[in-house]
């Protein structure tokens, strides 16, 4: 059973525009959430978080948006940019406990 | 280094060979982690140490799977008897005691043939 879902395997955005990538989850007692970002051959490079008991966390371009009572999670992008092409994993914690991640979601951003 | 550090980057063996995967967390970070990914999929969780201890396993697939971090810095993921279907990339993270954040290394491509 999948704790944290990524339903869009890949996303196409022009650049400029604004990217948004979605994540679910099932566990309510995860407290805290993440946003990697990976390129090939490398390791996944932290992005932005956002603890459960805020809605939203902004850093530059990058902004989370977290809806609890729907389990559900947004990393938005703006303006996207080609060095955002990348695959975007979403990943929750509980306290205490290891990191749950989602498949993935790759998005490239077209010039 | 200022990062998380892996080696070897790339690992060829042989079905039935026994393979050593270092990690070399960020200075003082206490917490490890180990994952594995597999192509189109997100990282895996294998295990996870608080200081010298393996403070969760669960995610170890079988018995051929260890890991140990003796003096609570420096860790090593060790399987035996590989197979195929070990063939993945190995992930380590760590993490502060004041972060809630991973922070991984660029991992190591295990290849079983």
């Amino acid at each position: 059973d999948q704790q944290v879902k990524q339903n869009s395997p890949s996303l196409s955005v022009q650049e400029g525009r604004i990217s948004i990538l979605n994540c679910d989850y099932t566990n309510s007692m995860f407290d805290y959430f993440l946003w990697y970002k990976k390129y090939p051959a490398e390791g996944p490079t932290f992005l932005i978080s956002i603890s459960s008991i805020k809605d939203k966390n902004e850093d530059g371009r990058f902004t989370v948006f977290l809806n609890k009572s729907a389990k559900h999670l947004s990393l938005h992008i703006v303006p996207s940019q080609p060095g955002d092409s990348a695959v975007y994993f979403c990943a929750a914690y509980n306290y205490g406990q290891n990191f749950v991640f989602g498949p993935g979601t790759r998005l490239s951003v077209l010039p | 280094g200022a990062g998380v550090s892996q080696t070897p980057s790339n690992k060829v063996t042989e079905k039935g060979k026994y393979v050593e995967l270092r990690c070399d967390p960020i200075s003082g970070h206490t917490a490890l982690y180990w994952y594995r990914q597999s192509l189109g999929q997100g990282p895996e969780f294998l295990i996870y140490f608080q200081g010298t201890g393996a403070a969760d396993d669960s995610g170890l697939p079988n018995d051929r799977f260890f890991a140990v971090r003796p003096e609570g810095s420096v860790s090593t993921l060790k399987i035996q008897r590989t197979e195929r279907g070990d063939s993945a990339v190995y992930l380590c993270a760590s993490r502060g005691q004041t972060t809630d954040t991973q922070y991984f290394g660029p991992g190591t491509r295990l290849t079983v043939l």
